[in-house]
């Protein structure tokens, strides 16, 4: 198994392109997330996804867009990157009922 | 919202000392994890506690949910240079799936040989 994958591993974006930052699981977990990792804050939830089919918005939903696409997949979109959205962001998973969640290896993004 | 506050922010000792950091909170409750981030890498979980006052033990590493159930200590002892590393607490409220996380701001651990 795979656990959680992330693609890309880093990206630079120009202010206002857009992007699509790409997680999958193959431990056949219902719950999915996303979350951002700034320097002394810790993680902060984006969105989440208790099952497929719905989404949630976290702590700091704010210019992003989510879409759970089938079970395996959860992706995170940029609609018009801001340098305050550059941060290093992090997909997870988790069974329902039994909520240790598995982190994937991050995407570094820088937002010029 | 909720709040962790993580303590201390880092930490620089030498190869075999213990170590003890903590988080507090403002509100209950009723799961808190322990995590490790290694440079570069996402946080693997190292211990779970799920009732408070348990203590739970993973090798060298040994971690309590207070009884209060608003705060949590993690222990090293002996540490190695492995260790080294941000640790983060997070809690949770629910048990229901996608209940959410809430993370401390992390303890940088240095380890130096």
């Amino acid at each position: 198994n795979a656990g959680v994958t992330q693609t890309p591993k880093f990206q630079v974006l120009k202010t206002g392109q857009s992007m699509t930052l790409q997680c999958a699981q193959d431990m056949n977990h219902n719950s999915m997330y996303w979350y951002r990792q700034d320097p002394g804050m810790g993680l902060r939830l984006i969105y989440y996804s208790a099952s497929e089919g719905t989404t949630d918005k976290g702590e700091v939903p704010n210019g992003y867009n989510v879409s759970r696409l089938n079970k395996r997949e959860f992706s995170l979109r940029l609609e018009s990157a801001a340098p305050s959205q550059t941060s290093v962001y992090f997909c997870a998973s988790s069974v329902s009922g039994k909520e240790t969640q598995y982190f994937g290896p991050g995407t570094r993004l820088l937002v010029l | 919202g909720q709040q962790l506050n993580q303590s201390p922010q880092s930490m620089f000792i030498q190869e075999g000392e213990d170590v003890s950091m903590n988080c507090t909170s403002s509100s209950i409750f009723n799961t808190w994890l322990w995590y490790k981030q290694d440079p570069g890498e996402g946080p693997v979980l190292l211990i779970a506690l799920y009732k408070a006052g348990e203590l739970t033990s993973n090798g060298r590493l040994t971690a309590q949910f207070g009884i209060t159930r608003k705060d949590s200590f993690l222990n090293i002892s002996a540490s190695i240079p492995s260790d080294v590393g941000i640790y983060f607490c997070a809690g949770q409220l629910g048990e229901t799936s996608g209940s959410r996380l809430t993370f401390g701001e992390g303890t940088q651990l240095t380890v130096n040989p």
